[in-house]
């Protein structure tokens, strides 16, 4: 299993492009996430999909729109970069198994730059 | 405002010796809570984690304590490892598994 994979590695932007950022999991699970990590900020999540065909807002949504139209799939999408989205992404996945194993596996995520 | 908070960003520790991190959160309905590992330029992945119906995990040399009357928990790291020099970052959910709140993280510097 390649477990949770995202594309690009990196990206530098112009404020005002708009891109997307690529996750897919290959360990069937049905929750899938997208968090930005910032200097003394930790993780923020900015969505999340229950299943196919539903997605949320976490804590902060404004500016980034996703969609779930396959379980393995759940692309994040800037759709005019400003310099306030430089940060670190990353995609995660969890399946919830009952008491005990509810961790999420986390991609290696998209350092991205907006110039 | 942040619902889950590590106060501390730093930590240094002798090879050998205990390593305690904390970490506090401020939602009652939070009963599940995990720690993660994250090494530079890679995802965190999961270490360890605690159901509020219990106050202590044990695995190996990893032990996590939750005070649920205090909303504290902690993670204990014994013996401490080079290896184990990390962010480290707390999470917690209510139970829905489908959200996660997370800690700023700690940095861990274990030194040989």
């Amino acid at each position: 299993n390649a477990g949770v994979t995202q594309t690009p590695k990196f990206q530098v932007l112009k404020t005002g492009q708009s891109m997307t950022l690529q996750c897919a999991q290959d360990m069937n699970h049905e929750y899938m996430s997208w968090y930005r990590q910032d200097p003394g900020m930790g993780l923020r999540l900015i969505h999340y999909s229950v299943g196919a065909g539903i997605t949320d807002q976490g804590e902060v949504p404004n500016g980034y729109n996703v969609s779930r139209s396959t379980t393995e799939d759940f692309p994040l999408r800037l759709l005019s970069a400003a310099p306030s989205q430089t940060s670190v992404y990353f995609c995660a996945s969890n399946s919830q198994t009952g008491v005990g194993q509810n961790e999420q596996f986390f991609g290696p995520g998209t350092r991205l730059t907006v110039l | 405002d942040q619902q889950v908070k590590q106060n501390s960003p730093s930590l240094s520790v002798q090879e050998g010796r205990i390593s305690i991190l904390n970490c506090d959160y401020t939602n009652s309905m939070f009963d599940y809570f995990l720690w993660y590992k994250k090494y530079p330029a890679e995802g965190p992945t999961f270490l360890i984690s605690i159901s509020s119906i219990k106050d202590k995990n044990e695995d190996g040399r990893f032990t996590v304590f939750l005070n649920k009357s205090a909303k504290h928990l902690s993670l204990h790291i014994v013996p401490s490892q080079p290896g184990d020099s990390a962010v480290y970052f707390c999470a917690a959910s209510d139970g829905n598994f489908n959200k996660f709140y997370f800690g700023s993280g700690t940095k861990l510097n274990v030194k040989p």
